[in-house]
């Protein structure tokens, strides 16, 4: 099983709201990230975990919340998002290749 | 400083022809190089590595060190290939992906 599994596919929030998107994977990989990508442009960094903790935060903003329950589960909880903040996220694990989930298309209206 | 460099945003080729994608790297270890594919509206996915040295889907890429690429590569392009190529650089620490060329595949 190769598979990292991303839901919601699908996300539109208003910018009061709290929403959560979660990511799953049961390759034992110990390394977990999320990426942001917009249309055309390659994934950015946001968020890496390594053995359940928070290795690196790539200078994001507070209204993006990350955490790892669990080896196989990481979160990304959203909260007061801005317009800008639309865009395509991604998870991905790895342990040599990295494999990425179908991603979470976010809306903020 | 820019790891991974993809110096085509857009390339155009037709059906048949050979297709090339340039990646340059930046990197003074020793370099663990990828190329990923994003077909639309898909999850991105990889299509080599460098280790494995394998073709993928008729695509080959080479580690050249002395000259930092790792260019991919597919003798006769297939309308299927249009799709979004991403060099990727993997230090151990991080991941780096280049700015990613767009294949189109003209019938």
């Amino acid at each position: 099983d190769t598979e990292v599994t991303q839901t919601p596919k699908h996300l539109v929030m208003g910018m009061t709201n709290k929403k959560s998107l979660k990511c799953e994977q049961h390759m034992g990989h110990r390394a977990m990230y999320w990426y942001k990508q917009k249309a055309k442009k390659p994934p950015e960094l946001m968020f890496v975990y390594s053995y359940e903790k928070l290795s690196i935060n790539e200078s994001v903003p507070s209204r993006f919340s990350p955490e790892c329950p669990n080896s196989s589960l990481l979160n990304l909880h959203l909260h007061a998002l801005q317009p800008e903040d639309s865009a395509l996220y991604l998870c991905a694990s790895s342990q040599v290749i990295t494999y990425f989930g179908q991603g979470t298309r976010l809306t903020v209206v | 400083a820019q790891r991974v460099t993809q110096p085509e945003k857009l390339l155009s080729v037709f059906k048949g022809a050979p297709v090339e994608l340039k990646c340059n790297y930046s990197y003074s270890g020793s370099p663990e190089l990828f190329w990923y594919v994003q077909y639309s509206r898909q999850r991105l996915q990889l299509l080599l590595r460098h280790i494995s040295r394998e073709s993928i889907k008729g695509f080959t890429a080479d580690l050249n060190k002395g000259e930092t690429s790792f260019h991919l590569k597919k003798p006769f392009a297939q309308e299927e290939d249009s799709a979004m190529y991403y060099c990727a650089l993997n230090t151990g620490n991080q991941f780096y992906f280049g700015t990613g060329t767009s294949l189109t595949v003209i019938p």
